[in-house]
């Protein structure tokens, strides 16, 4: 079955840039949408942004300024870059594949999602 | 953007109680509502999508309803393990991810 695994950097210092992997196991990144989605401490659920596996991106708008995703299907990872962080971006940071379901239409649900990694932004 | 609000914010309940989480939607998403189970220091998992169908594997006393603005989550009869934050979000904008409501916790009373 598919897993996802993120990984990078528990600690980052501010002003610095935040870089994450999330690599695919048993499955293939092809064919999929792929987001990013973070929660900071003891808050909900945010969408970051997603990619499809052709490089086409979508970003959350308050952080499209200094926010890159990218895709290597070579590798089946997905990438994020968040820059000039602030203790603000301090999250559990998840990534997870957007599959789609039917019901009487297809719909996009978020069904594979990773354990998630912690990210603290401090000096 | 599509804003999405959840009441309550957090809940208690017994076991065996009857439990309903609603979810509006700043403007008409149809039916492209989903609906997430999180525990503590878990990832989501995901319990009804377009509205009202069952994810596979989800037990049938979590039901989903609605269209449009306004949606609810039901539990039927609250388990132990139901105790959790549910979070609804919206697939419509932009697709095929967007907003997630606030989230609901459901404690124990």
């Amino acid at each position: 079955q598919v897993q996802l695994q993120e990984s990078g950097p528990g600690l980052v210092k501010p002003s610095e840039t935040l870089s994450l992997t999330c690599t695919v196991s048993g499955g293939s990144i092809s064919s999929y949408y792929w987001t990013w989605i973070r929660q900071p401490p003891g808050k909900g659920l945010e969408w970051i942004g997603h990619i499809y596996y052709t490089g086409s991106t979508k970003y959350n708008p308050s952080l499209k300024s200094r926010l890159s995703i990218s895709v290597d299907t070579s590798k089946n990872q997905l990438s994020l870059n968040l820059t000039s962080v602030t203790a603000a971006d301090t999250a559990v940071y998840y990534c997870a594949r957007v599959g789609q379901l039917w019901s009487m239409d297809f719909y996009h649900v978020m069904d594979v999602w990773g354990q998630g990694t912690t990210v603290t932004v401090s000096s | 953007d599509i804003q999405m609000t959840q009441s309550p914010s957090s809940l208690s309940a017994s076991v065996g109680d009857r439990v309903t989480i609603t979810c509006r939607a700043s403007q008409s998403i149809r039916f492209s509502l989903n609906w997430y189970q999180q525990k503590p220091g878990k990832a989501p998992k995901l319990l009804i999508y377009a509205a009202s169908s069952l994810e596979s594997g989800v037990p049938s006393r979590f039901s989903g309803t609605g269209s449009g603005t306004d949606f609810t989550l039901t539990i039927s009869s609250l388990q132990p393990e139901d105790f959790a934050t549910y979070y609804c979000q919206q697939s419509y904008s932009p697709p095929p991810v967007g907003t997630f409501g606030q989230g609901t916790k459901v404690e124990i009373k």
